[in-house]
């Protein structure tokens, strides 16, 4: 069964603290591993994608990173704004929905 | 440019009511998606549509309907409410461009928040 995990479920950091959020998968035919943001109340909001192993990408203080089982978030230096619950999906070509399959997310608290 | 807008934001049913959530999206998408957010859950698929007057079944279709006759308009139709679809409802759209197997990123709206008493 496609699978993904997400660890820790929460993690609560100083403001400056850095860390990394993780993502494991067991999906045959990944097209793509998505991060989004979640603010309480609100939808998910589109952070990045990553396509292969070995592909990163930056965005202020967050960097995601790909291998072939599972996806990091760092997060350097962070601050308050930057609490919120990050929510990882994959896209595989396994099923014919096209839709996303969703860990439960890491709810991460910054505290100033 | 909106995105993807959803309404109402809040609702609250009796059990056996029925009801419409609406979702829109302006970016000229071909897909779009129903999702719905449990506490402590992932989201889950729940319809998708690949186009107007073509839709299918994600992973919890059960007591749910949908229908897109535009390109712009995706609703969600709940026939007879049970508690057990109380939950935060998500629409999403995303792109697949000619020649591509797979679609461009899903954006998501803002959520209808659904109690059933």
């Amino acid at each position: 069964e496609d699978q993904v995990t997400q660890s820790p479920e929460a993690l609560r950091l100083q403001e400056g603290e850095s860390s990394s959020l993780n993502c494991s998968y067991t999906v045959s035919g990944l097209r793509g591993l998505f991060w989004y943001r979640q603010d309480p109340g609100k939808g998910p909001e589109f952070l990045f994608t990553l396509y292969s192993a070995g592909e990163e990408k930056e965005k202020e203080r967050l960097k995601a990173t790909l291998t072939k089982k599972e996806s990091f978030l760092h997060i350097t230096a962070p601050k308050p704004e930057d609490s919120a619950t990050y929510l990882c999906a994959a896209l595989y070509s396994g099923g014919g929905a096209d839709g996303l399959t969703f860990g439960k997310g890491t709810h991460l608290i910054i505290q100033p | 440019n909106a995105g993807v807008t959803q309404t109402p934001k809040f609702r609250i049913l009796k059990i056996g009511q029925s009801m419409t959530l609406q979702c829109t999206q302006d970016m000229n998408h071909n897909y779009m998606y129903w999702y719905r957010q449990d506490p402590g859950m992932g989201l889950k698929l729940i319809y998708y549509s690949v186009g107007a007057g073509i839709t299918d079944k994600g992973e919890v279709p059960n007591g749910y309907n949908v229908s897109r006759s535009t390109t712009e308009d995706f609703p969600l139709r709940l026939e007879l409410a049970a508690p057990s679809q109380t939950s935060v409802y998500f629409c999403a759209s995303s792109y697949l461009r000619a020649g591509q197997t797979y679609t461009d990123t899903q954006y998501f709206g803002p959520g209808t928040r659904l109690t059933v008493l």
